[in-house]
């Protein structure tokens, strides 16, 4: 059974820093990892796709990168902003297309 | 191309009446999710559906959920006689194969 594990389960770091959220997962066997953001009160917005054939993905400030063989990924963050807070959630999929979820990260940038 | 439409945004239920929600997967979609988050806690898998098909209801409980996704129309999840511990805010996602999931705003049930 897929557990997925986030670390730190909260974050708060000045403007402009440089930050990296951590996802670990039992199961190496995955189709693909998603990560996410969440603002308080709203659904997800999809931020990054990994297939398992891929070793990372980048959008924008945004770099995921993904181990399947330790059971890792990572989102980094370049140059963080206030509007970056939110929280973060890493998700896989197998086979059967079902998104295990992590705990999130709760992240809070200050001004 | 509309993302994935979920409807009602709140919805307020006594204790003991039925809750009805609806889920529209983006357009090409064939796979659907519910996920609920409780206060607090993260994203929980209930189930998950294909056309006319459920294919892994693992994740509902047994008594008084039950979800369906027809032919034609949305999908829908019902929660019969519901309690205070319904409470949640309800989730659909919808996929293609293997092309990662995209989530609707949520549903926001409480039930007083």
């Amino acid at each position: 059974k897929q557990e997925v594990t986030q670390i730190p389960a909260a974050l708060s770091v000045p403007e402009g820093e440089n930050l990296v959220l951590n996802c670990s997962f039992t199961d190496s066997a995955i189709y693909n990892l998603q990560w996410f953001r969440q603002d308080p009160g709203k659904g997800l917005t999809s931020l990054l796709l990994i297939q398992s054939s891929q070793r990372e993905q980048t959008s924008g400030r945004l770099n995921a990168s993904l181990d399947k063989s330790s059971g890792r990924s990572t989102l980094y963050i370049a140059a963080s902003q206030p509007g970056d807070s939110a929280t973060y959630l890493c998700a896989t999929s197998s086979g059967t297309y079902k998104y295990i979820f992590g705990t999130g990260t709760r992240l809070k940038v200050l001004a | 191309n509309a993302g994935v439409m979920q409807n009602p945004r709140h919805l307020v239920r006594r204790r003991g009446q039925e809750a009805r929600l609806r889920c529209s997967p983006m357009k090409g979609h064939s796979h659907v999710y519910w996920y609920r988050q409780l206060p607090e806690e993260g994203l929980k898998f209930m189930v998950y559906l294909q056309k006319e098909n459920i294919i892994d209801e693992s994740g509902m409980p047994k008594e008084r959920f039950s979800a369906e996704f027809p032919k034609e129309g949305p999908s829908i999840l019902r929660i019969q006689q519901v309690v205070r511990g319904d409470s949640a805010a309800y989730f659909c996602a919808s996929s293609d194969r293997g092309q990662g999931a995209f989530f609707g705003q949520g549903t926001r049930l409480t039930v007083v």
